[in-house]
């Protein structure tokens, strides 16, 4: 139990383009999902935490309109990174908690972002 | 900012030993701690959680919380090289709808 499924696992895009990101709880209804991005030899940092059907709450210095978040289900939440720009390379990592009631958060796989 | 803080490394330890994980952090509100293992380029993977004072055992695996002293470690018995990773200390509180912060994480590295 609890498969928490990110896709695309990798995306090479143009400076100035838009690319969507989606993370699926696939065996649980997820309460809440949370989107992370970590640079190199780095730790996560939260970028945005979603509860389905409500707006996103964004951490302090990330863009909001950069970085839209819907979380249209239980189990479906998106990150669309909207006029991609090379410093927004990076490893996007989604997460779900809810398994069992539980407040324990399981990770995607992660997606990486390379705008060229 | 709430701080959780990790003994960056290289941890390196021989196949077979012990090797001790130590987390500190600074929001005394934390009410959840997790230790996640992390390959290089993969994401992060739950390996303890533990939520009251005192030894929580699961296999190999021994997580240990002191919140008097704001502690939590990760203790991994018989080590093997396919542990070698970066282990992130993870702490949350229901004031941030228990979203995880995240300390650096330690490289551990077992030699055959």
């Amino acid at each position: 139990g609890a498969v928490v499924s990110q896709h695309p696992s990798r995306v090479i895009c143009k400076s100035g383009t838009s690319v969507k990101i989606e993370c699926r709880s696939l065996d649980f209804q997820a309460t809440t999902m949370f989107w992370y991005r970590q640079f190199p030899k780095k730790s996560l940092m939260l970028m945005a935490t979603s509860n389905e059907g409500s707006k996103a709450t964004y951490e302090q210095g990330v863009e909001k309109d950069k970085f839209l978040i819907n979380h249209a289900s239980l189990t479906l939440s998106t990150l669309t990174v909207t006029s991609a720009h090379p410093e927004d390379s990076s490893f996007y990592i989604c997460s779900a908690s809810g398994y069992r009631g539980q407040t324990e958060a399981f990770f995607g796989q992660g997606t990486r972002l390379t705008v060229v | 900012q709430k701080e959780v803080e990790q003994n960056s490394g290289p941890l390196s330890v021989p196949e077979g030993a012990i090797a001790s994980l130590n987390c500190t952090y600074s929001d005394r509100g934390s009410q959840s701690f997790f230790w996640y293992r992390q390959y290089s380029g993969k994401s992060p993977e739950l390996i303890m959680s533990i939520y009251s004072n005192g030894d929580k055992e699961d296999g190999r695996f021994t997580a240990q919380l002191n919140k008097a002293s704001q502690y939590v470690s990760l203790l991994i018995r018989d080590s093997q090289p396919s542990d070698s990773a970066t282990y992130l200390c993870a702490v949350s509180n229901s004031n941030s709808g228990y979203a995880l912060n995240f300390g650096k994480g330690t490289s551990l590295l077992v030699t055959p």
